[in-house]
């Protein structure tokens, strides 16, 4: 089952605008994960933030946390064509918790960066 | 150094035929764990394996899905009598202790006629 869901599910700009993609979740949480996917296939580690921060930056990518709303964002800037791919919140992924580190998922928000 | 790999990329059956799929985590990732990325269930936890402990099975979807770790390293996913609904992309992914990042690979595609 999906814990978090985000939206919007899709998302369609041109080069250079801005792209915000929310996540929620349910449970409480030692750290949530934002992981891209292209075409389908691998995902690729983009950004973890912790239960006890509020916001994180990593080159164009910015995140942010609310553990009061259970609610994450995650902010593209002046994005590119090659930004073009399905983005997803994971959260569960505490390796030291009960969970062992296995991840739960969005549904992800599929974005498109026209040049 | 080399990512996680997974073999075959793709790979069609028939229903009722088994299948195995083979994942190589990164050298010195401890944790190894299996996904499932379907249309209608998203990605789905499936395994998980840690060193030398018993293996978390509570995502596995039914009795006729199976997975082994040989030597703390090689993982193969095997899955009996395959279902039309078994059709999927699975995904393995690694982990160093001590770190909550995982490392995916690139997916095996099955698709089951």
């Amino acid at each position: 089952s999906q814990q978090g869901e985000e939206d919007p599910q899709a998302l369609s700009i041109q080069e250079g605008e801005n792209a915000t993609m929310n996540c929620s979740y349910k449970t409480s949480i030692n750290n949530l994960q934002w992981y891209r996917q292209n075409s389908g296939r691998g995902l690729v580690h983009l950004i973890l933030i912790r239960s006890n921060e509020r916001e994180k930056h990593s080159g164009r990518l910015r995140v942010t946390l609310d553990t009061s709303k259970k609610s994450s964002s995650l902010l593209i800037t002046a994005s590119r064509a090659a930004d073009t791919a399905s983005y997803f919140c994971a959260t569960g992924g505490n390796a030291g918790g009960t969970s062992y580190g296995k991840l739960t998922f969005g549904q992800g928000t599929i974005l498109t960066v026209h040049p | 150094g080399a990512g996680v790999s997974q073999s075959p990329s793709n790979k069609v059956t028939e229903k009722g035929k088994d299948v195995e799929l083979r994942c190589d985590p990164i050298s010195g990732h401890t944790a190894l764990y299996w996904y499932r990325q379907s249309l209608g269930q998203g990605l789905e936890f499936l395994i998980y394996f840690q060193g030398n402990s018993a293996p978390d099975k509570s995502g596995l979807p039914s009795d006729r899905f199976s997975a082994e770790r040989t030597g703390g390293s090689v993982s193969t996913l095997t899955i009996q009598r395959t279902q039309q609904e078994d059709s999927a992309v699975y995904l393995c992914a690694s982990r160093r202790t001590g770190n909550n990042e995982q490392f995916f690979g690139p997916g095996t595609r099955l698709t089951v006629l």
